[in-house]
C-alpha cells in the first residue's frame, strides 16, 4: 500500500523567507505522482504543485518548486518568498495503487505559520 | 468558473441518526470523489463516482454510501452515526474519470461539510 510521511507536523518561518516542507514516500508502482495540496482553515484543499516520477526535471509552479529525489524517494516542497497567506495545512499526497490519479493518499500534514 | 460547492458547511446530529451530504462539481467534471478528514485518521479516501457509477470504494464501513445523479452533483450518506464519524467531508471533482494527472488535471476540492456527532 502507498504510504506517505510527513515528519513535521508544524513549522515556523519569517515571512518572505523561503521554507521547506518534507514528504518522503513509499510505492512499489514504478510509474507514479506525488501532489501537494494546501489546506487554509476554510477547509478547501487547494492544488499547488504535480510532480510525475519520469519528469526528468523538478516541477516548479510560481512560488512553489519540488526537491524530487527519486532514489531516496522524497518530494520537499519549497516556499520562496513566503507571504502570511502562505499560513495553512500542506499535505503531500500519492495516487492509491491500482485507482487513479483522482484517488490519493494523504501524508498527516505539515501545519506552517508565517510570521509577520 | 464556480468551485466545487458542498452543502450544508456545518451540521450537528446525534448517534444513531443518518445524515445525507451534497456536492456539485465544476461544471463538466464528471467525476466526483468524497474524502474523510479526522484528527486522528487524517485524510482517507472514501469512494468515488463517474457517469452515476461508484468505480472505486475505501476502506469504509457499508454505513457509508453514496450515488451520483445524472447531472453529476453527488451525495453521501451516513447511516447509524457514531461519535468517530465526527469528521470534515470534503467533496473533489475532476474533469474525466480516468487517465493521468496530465490528461485530466487536478481534483478540485470544496471546502467541506463539518459534521459534529453528539
Amino acid at each position: 500500500a502507498q504510504k506517505i510521511t510527513q515528519t513535521q507536523p508544524g513549522m515556523f518561518v519569517q515571512e518572505k523567507e523561503a521554507v521547506t516542507l518534507d514528504c518522503t514516500y513509499d510505492t512499489s508502482d514504478q510509474s507514479y505522482g506525488l501532489f501537494w495540496y494546501k489546506q487554509p482553515s476554510s477547509g478547501e484543499m487547494i492544488f499547488l504543485i504535480y510532480q510525475g516520477s519520469y519528469d526528468e526535471q523538478n516541477a516548479t509552479e510560481g512560488r512553489y518548486s519540488l526537491n524530487f529525489q527519486k532514489a531516496r524517494k522524497s518530494a520537499n516542497l519549497v516556499i520562496s518568498a513566503s507571504q502570511l497567506g502562505d499560513s495553512a495545512m500542506y499535505f503531500c499526497a500519492i495516487p492509491i495503487s491500482n485507482f487513479g490519479n483522482e484517488k490519493l493518499t494523504f501524508g498527516t500534514g505539515t501545519r506552517l505559520t508565517i510570521i509577520p | 468558473k464556480a468551485g466545487v460547492t458542498q452543502t450544508p458547511r456545518y451540521l450537528i446530529k446525534t448517534r444513531g441518526q443518518q445524515v445525507t451530504l451534497s456536492c456539485s462539481p465544476i461544471s463538466g467534471h464528471r467525476s466526483v470523489s468524497w474524502y474523510q478528514q479526522t484528527p486522528g485518521q487524517g485524510l482517507q479516501f472514501l469512494f468515488e463516482y463517474f457517469s452515476e457509477t461508484q468505480r472505486n470504494k475505501g476502506n469504509f464501513p457499508g454505513r457509508f454510501s453514496g450515488r451520483q445523479f445524472s447531472n453529476s452533483r453527488s451525495e453521501m450518506n451516513v447511516s447509524t452515526l457514531e461519535l468517530g464519524d465526527s469528521a470534515l467531508y470534503l467533496c473533489a471533482s475532476r474533469r474525466t474519470g480516468s487517465g493521468s494527472y496530465r490528461n485530466t488535471g487536478e481534483l478540485f476540492f470544496g471546502e467541506g461539510s463539518r459534521l459534529t456527532v453528539l
